[in-house]
């Protein structure tokens, strides 16, 4: 089966770190550019990263940009989002999303992990 | 605020078509043809169903479509179901300063 699993999430102080991770099955990582997505709770969504199928390119938003930092691992068809200073609007289901293949042109999720909840509190 | 301006809800009842717009600038929706939208059901993750601007994959019903005229670009439901009630996002690339942006959803409710 073609699925996304996004693991690591939990109750964090303010200024403490956490570690995302999300176990890729049913497709050939290495093919893909993948996304980190979140949703604060009864919010919107928010794009948070991107990472080149090799790794050779990284992109982040503006809230995230400088604390967070993405990265996979093909050989174990995984993903990371190291989460470092966290802030309590940081609080969020972050979903783990597949791009659009490493050899065409576009921007889009066509799979989503179920997410894994972040909750910044003291 | 989001980046792409939707309105916060829609609404018709089974069998009308219902259109929800999506709202950017000429750096995100009006300079690439990479509009995107989702569906989301309450307590599910969001689901593609449309892509390059007017693109289905594969399993959404024909009733999906998508436009883009400038820098507004639109999601069509066609013959409502009761199950397309959800909230629906729109997303775009949004350039090297800020890759991805969405809309804020829209509501949509089948009357």
């Amino acid at each position: 089966e073609v699925q996304l699993v996004e693991s690591g999430g939990g109750l964090v102080q303010p200024g403490g770190s956490l570690r995302l991770s999300c176990a890729a099955s049913g497709f050939t990582l290495i093919s893909y550019n993948m996304n980190w997505v979140r949703q604060a709770p009864g919010k919107g969504l928010e794009w948070v990263s991107y990472i080149s199928s090799s790794s050779s390119t990284t992109f982040y938003a503006d809230s995230v940009r400088g604390r967070f930092t993405i990265s996979r691992d093909n050989a174990k068809n995984s993903l990371y989002l190291q989460m470092n200073s966290l802030r309590d609007e940081d609080t969020a289901v972050y979903y783990c999303t597949r791009g659009v293949m490493a050899t065409i042109s576009g921007w889009y999720f066509d799979l989503w992990g179920r997410g894994t909840l972040v909750t910044v509190s003291s | 605020q989001s980046a792409l301006t939707q309105p916060p809800s829609a609404s018709g009842s089974p069998g009308q078509s219902v259109t929800i717009s999506c709202t950017g600038t000429s750096s995100d929706v009006g300079a690439y043809n990479y509009v995107s939208w989702y569906q989301q059901h309450p307590g599910k993750a969001p689901k593609l169903m449309i892509y390059d601007v007017s693109k289905r994959p594969s399993g959404v019903p024909y009733r999906f479509s998508g436009s883009k005229s400038g820098n507004t670009a639109s999601l069509t439901v066609s013959g409502l179901q009761a199950e397309d009630e959800a909230d629906y996002y729109c997303s775009s690339h949004g350039g090297s300063n800020n890759l991805g942006v969405f809309g804020g959803g829209t509501k949509l409710t089948v009357l």
